[in-house]
């Protein structure tokens, strides 16, 4: 166990539709990380999020936007899904903006 | 455009017969390169990170080595324990971060 939360475990919704993903990071971390798993693109680094300010920024469409609140926890938004969002999406945290990663068990996302 | 290239895509090895894994990269600007285990349905596991051409970690049966062009995972007379998918990484100087698709590992006992 990595310390790391991520809510729900799995989440089936039709295209169309928004949903939101939603990080504990382990305590005292002060960074999030965001990434997407697919079959056919392996893990696709999102966004990066370091104490509660926009760090770093990869391959993220514009229907995804993610937030680090004062507490710390995250929350990435996807809208307008599309049938291939559908995958794992993970989030990790590290102390500083800089350090190792510990990943959460991440949630599995179906688009029907 | 920053990326990663892993090979092989699988290796099957009987216990006890050692083997190395290869990390190609192509990044503009390198601040590190990071291996990481992954078992079916979980989320990545840290194992190193490398700085600079030159450096090697070690931690049990894993040696992870950096050039300037590749890294290696060196794998000492694996256990069954050790099947999991291996994932490589870079982090560019714009803070990114590319994964290869990894190495698929079966240990046989």
């Amino acid at each position: 166990d990595s310390g790391v939360t991520q809510t729900p475990k799995h989440l089936i919704t039709a295209t169309g539709q928004r949903v939101t993903l939603r990080c504990s990071p382990r305590s005292g971390d002060l960074s999030v990380y965001w990434y997407q798993q697919s079959l056919d693109q392996g893990l696709q680094f999102l966004i990066q999020y370091y104490n509660g300010e926009e760090r770093a920024k990869g391959n993220i469409l514009e229907r995804f936007s993610a937030q680090q609140f004062p507490d710390l926890h995250s929350e990435l938004n996807l809208s307008s899904l599309e049938l291939g969002d559908s995958a794992l999406y993970f989030c990790a945290s590290s102390v500083g903006a800089d350090n190792t990663q510990y990943f959460g068990p991440g949630t599995r996302l179906t688009v029907l | 455009e920053d990326q990663v290239t892993q090979s092989p895509e699988a290796l099957r090895l009987q216990e006890g017969e050692s083997s190395s894994l290869n990390c190609s990269y192509t990044v503009s600007g390198l601040r590190g390169l990071f291996w990481y285990r992954q078992d079916p349905g979980k989320g990545p596991e840290f194992l190193f990170t490398l700085y600079s051409a030159g450096e090697e970690k070690e931690k049990e049966r894993l040696k992870a080595t950096l050039t300037k062009k590749e890294s290696f995972l060196h794998i000492t007379a694996p256990k069954p324990e050790d099947s999991a998918t291996y994932l490589c990484a870079v982090q560019n100087t714009g803070n990114q971060f590319y994964f290869g698709t990894g190495t698929s590992l079966t240990v046989i006992p």
